[in-house]
């Protein structure tokens, strides 16, 4: 079973850039079939797709947040990270990774967010 | 306002059955899967449907999903207050290019 734990600073200064990263276990990041994903939820809202990168290099992001996002993986340490850059008040969220099992081809993916980690809080603030 | 539209609540009696609708459009449930999530308080999202109808292992058959041309309803019988949750649909958006959830519906047993 995959597991995965987010890690990474509770509070960033605004214009700073957010970094968090995300341990699997229970399997490898190389594992072909999964893009590994990063996802957030403002306080009392729903969820927001951010992106995610399969084990190849492909990355796929949100449009809305492309310009700021970089996700990337680390399969020596079974980790993948992501780096939101600029932040404001409006990045303060609760980020979840997690696995998504599916495949992308010609700008179109199918798939479903198989497993997920428990979440960190993060909260832009001077 | 989310692209997918989900009704914000719903509620039932223990034991009823209860049903959340998952409205898109062309460019997103009516050409691609639809999965389903439900997010206990103070938890992360769990994985309850895939591919529209499709349980993972250990979720009940109490829980089934379906899809027609553009809308996917999630359904749940046999209601239990432990299933008082947050439920989120989502798909891939072919013309945004973006993975997409529904705004959530509250689920309330009553």
């Amino acid at each position: 079973q995959v597991q995965l734990q987010e890690s990474g600073p509770g509070l960033v200064k605004p214009s700073q850039t957010l970094s968090l990263s995300c341990s699997v276990s229970g399997g490898s990041i190389s594992s072909g079939g999964y893009y590994w994903s990063w996802i957030r939820q403002h306080p009392g809202k729903g969820l927001e797709w951010i992106g995610y990168i399969y084990n190849s290099g492909s990355t796929y992001y949100n449009p809305s947040l492309k310009s700021r996002v970089t996700i990337s993986v680390d399969t020596s340490k079974n980790q993948f990270s992501l780096k939101l850059s600029s932040v404001t008040a409006a990045d303060t969220a609760v980020y979840y990774c997690a696995s998504w099992l599916g495949h992308c081809s010609g700008g179109s993916c199918w798939g479903y967010f198989q497993h997920w980690g428990q979440g960190t809080l993060v909260a832009v603030s001077s | 306002q989310s692209v997918l539209t989900q009704p914000p609540s719903v509620s039932a009696a223990p034991g009823q059955k209860v049903t959340i609708s998952c409205s898109g459009s062309s460019s997103n449930i009516g050409n691609n899967f639809v999965s389903w999530y439900h997010q206990l308080p103070g938890t992360a999202p769990k994985l309850l449907i895939y591919d529209n109808n499709k349980r993972p292992s250990g979720i009940p058959d109490r829980f089934s999903g379906s899809k027609s041309g553009t809308s996917a309803t999630l359904g749940i019988t046999g209601l239990q207050t432990g299933d008082e949750a947050d439920y989120y649909c989502g798909t891939w958006d072919t013309s945004l290019s973006t993975v997409l959830f529904g705004g959530g519906t509250q689920l309330t047993v009553l």
